[in-house]
């Protein structure tokens, strides 16, 4: 399975954007860019997912690198329940392939 | 919208017994993965279900197994348990289909001692 790298720890203050990167160089052209987040004390949640272009949704948008080596999630207001652990996950093309998680980064909102 | 119940919450066990954990799929759900969530560690997958037979395994040995019913209800069975196992297990239910969206229940917490 490709491999994502993300860093580990982020802080955010509320209400501000936030950024949250992450690099997959080794992307093939068939692998979807997904993303969940943890909340804590949770189950991971669907957070958004993309192939090539950009995507917006009513949670965060996700931009994708022309080469897709790299890839952004943005959450446009940061706010207290934002607060969790983001995984950003490379994703097969065919059928239900399972989740690859990583360590992911906390994110953390500062009031 | 998750709808993914999973039962018990909390459960302590000792060594060597075994241990069946529970999940209810999501409503229209046909496909149920598990996974394990070692403390401070991402999940990591262990099997998934469609239509009751297994379609996908992790690196997890065979003591590790599962079962999916007609209503799409689920179980997950440890034998042997080792202290290794102490984790968060956790169920997801989806659709079958490209790229469909995992939900996730808010998972059974094991403590093996």
């Amino acid at each position: 399975d490709a491999k994502t790298t993300q860093p580990n720890s982020m802080e955010s203050n509320e209400e501000e954007p936030v950024h949250l990167p992450c690099n997959h160089s080794t992307i093939s052209g068939t692998d979807y860019i997904h993303w969940y987040r943890q909340l804590p004390s949770q189950g991971p949640e669907y957070v958004i997912h993309g192939l090539t272009s950009n995507v917006n949704n009513r949670m965060a948008s996700l931009a994708i690198a022309e080469d897709r080596k790299s890839s952004t999630l943005i959450l446009h207001r940061a706010t207290l329940r934002d607060a969790a652990v983001y995984y950003c996950i490379l994703r097969g093309y065919s059928g239900n392939t399972p989740l690859v998680f990583g360590k992911g980064t906390r994110l953390s909102v500062i009031a | 919208e998750t709808g993914v119940t999973q039962s018990p919450t909390h459960l302590i066990k000792t060594r060597g017994q075994q241990v069946t954990l529970r999940c209810s799929s999501q409503s229209g759900h046909n496909t149920v993965s598990w996974y394990q969530q070692a403390l401070g560690q991402g999940p990591q997958f262990i099997f998934q279900y469609y239509r009751e037979e297994e379609n996908g395994r992790g690196n997890f040995p065979p003591r590790f197994s599962g079962l999916q019913f007609p209503n799409y209800s689920s179980e997950l069975n440890v034998n042997a348990l080792e202290l290794d196992d102490s984790a968060l297990y956790l169920c997801a239910s989806s659709r079958q289909g490209e790229n469909e969206k995992l939900f996730f229940g808010s998972g059974t917490q094991l403590s093996v001692l």
